[in-house]
Order: structure tokens, then sequence, then C-alpha cells
């Protein structure tokens, strides 16, 4: 079965330096999420992307991330200054189409630890 | 989209089924039930889901009550992996997102 690649699948980075998560979608995929959950708690959405441009975004998806999609292949998430409170792990996700039965395809993960 | 309770954890022998019940008492008439399962530390995993009528693929089967206010998740013959976080998940066909909540974390033992 096709998959949802990320790199790293481990980050660590000092408060306040800037950092980009990678992601390769499913090759004919068109819609792009990414996911964090903080250990312990609840896997959260962050920002939906369809057709180069954000099409959803929680509120924790402030000012200090962005996303892209470069090329007709990655997927990248940044934050420009972390955070003690960035450290999670970071999902990314997508999907073909948004219709029934349709499902997500999550990758593994970048687990990421600010210091 | 709607709200759903779980119980927050279960154990099930291995070989035997795992049923994982899911209540959704506000789910209105356009909205699916979702499940997917975490395994420790990796991404989300897509299981199954259904709108009014049971579903089963080669992972599960899904049960839904006639007046679609719970449903039931069966795993028939649970081995060790599948120890993992199960999410039951109500959302429109078109939703841009899932909410996950707490969800049911499943023990499979020997």
């Amino acid at each position: 079965e096709p998959e949802v690649t990320q790199t790293p699948s481990h980050q660590v980075t000092q408060m306040g330096q800037e950092v980009i998560l990678r992601c390769v979608p499913i090759s004919n995929h068109l819609y792009f999420y990414w996911y964090r959950q903080i250990l312990g708690q609840k896997v959260e959405f962050l920002v939906s992307f369809y057709n180069n441009e954000i099409s959803e975004k929680s509120e924790i998806f402030d000012d200090q991330f962005s996303v892209e999609r470069p090329d007709g292949s990655n997927f990248t998430l940044k934050i420009r200054s972390t955070k003690l409170e960035d450290s999670a792990m970071y999902f990314c996700a997508s999907t073909l189409r948004l219709v029934t039965n349709e499902k997500l395809f999550f990758g593994s993960g970048t687990q990421l630890s600010v210091l | 989209d709607a709200k759903t309770t779980q119980p927050t954890s279960m154990d099930c022998a291995e070989g035997r089924a795992a049923n994982l019940p899911c209540n959704h008492s506000t789910i209105s008439g356009n909205e699916y039930v979702y499940w997917y399962r975490q395994i420790h530390s990796q991404g989300p995993q897509y299981i199954i889901h259904g709108l009014k009528n049971n579903e089963t693929n080669e992972m599960a089967s899904l049960i839904i009550t006639e007046d679609r206010k719970s449903s039931t998740l069966i795993l028939p013959h649970a081995t060790l992996r599948d120890t993992a976080v199960y999410y039951c998940i109500v959302l429109t066909g078109t939703a841009s997102k899932l909410t996950f909540g707490t969800g049911t974390r499943l023990q499979v033992t020997l």
C-alpha cells in the first residue's frame, strides 16, 4: 500500500531556532494535512492544504507556523522560532478527495524536541 | 461534528473478538462514523467507516444501531499487534479535518 513518508523521524532543536518538517504525501493525493500530538495528549489538527493554499487552520497554527508545497512531491511545515511547548510528534496526512469513502493516510511522524 | 463517548480502556484475550463501543447520540443524518487506531507512537491508521448499514472489511466490522446513536467496532480475532488506542470519530462525508478524542486503549493479552 502507498505510504506517506516523513523526515526526519526525530528532530532536536534549540528554543528560538527555525525547523522544517518534511513530508512526501501519496503521489496522486490532493489534500494535505498536519496534525500534532503532545506527549500523553490528543492528536490535534493544525492545518489543511489544497490547491496550493491553506483551506483550514486551527488556533494552534499561529504566525510562527507556515506550510508549503515547494514542488510536486514535498509538503513542509515550518516553525519559525520554536518554543518549548512546540515539542510534540508531528504527523503529516494526505487524501485523494474530500468525499465519502476517502480515508486519511498518516505518516509515521516526526518527533520534535525543543530544548 | 457530533461528540462521541468511548470507554477509556478495554482488555481482550488474543484470538478472541474485541468489541469496542462508541456512543454518538447527537449524530445527525449526514454524519458518518469513522474508526481509526493509533499503535504506540505511530500515525493514526484508518480502520473502517459507515453511515447506516453495517460494514466489514479485511480489518474489522462496524455495527451501527438502527437509531445510529451508537456503534461497535469488532476485531474478530484480536492479536497482540491490535494493541492500540482506537478512536471513534463522527463527521460529515466531506469534512476537511478529523477531531480526535481520547479513544479507547485496547490491550490484547496472551
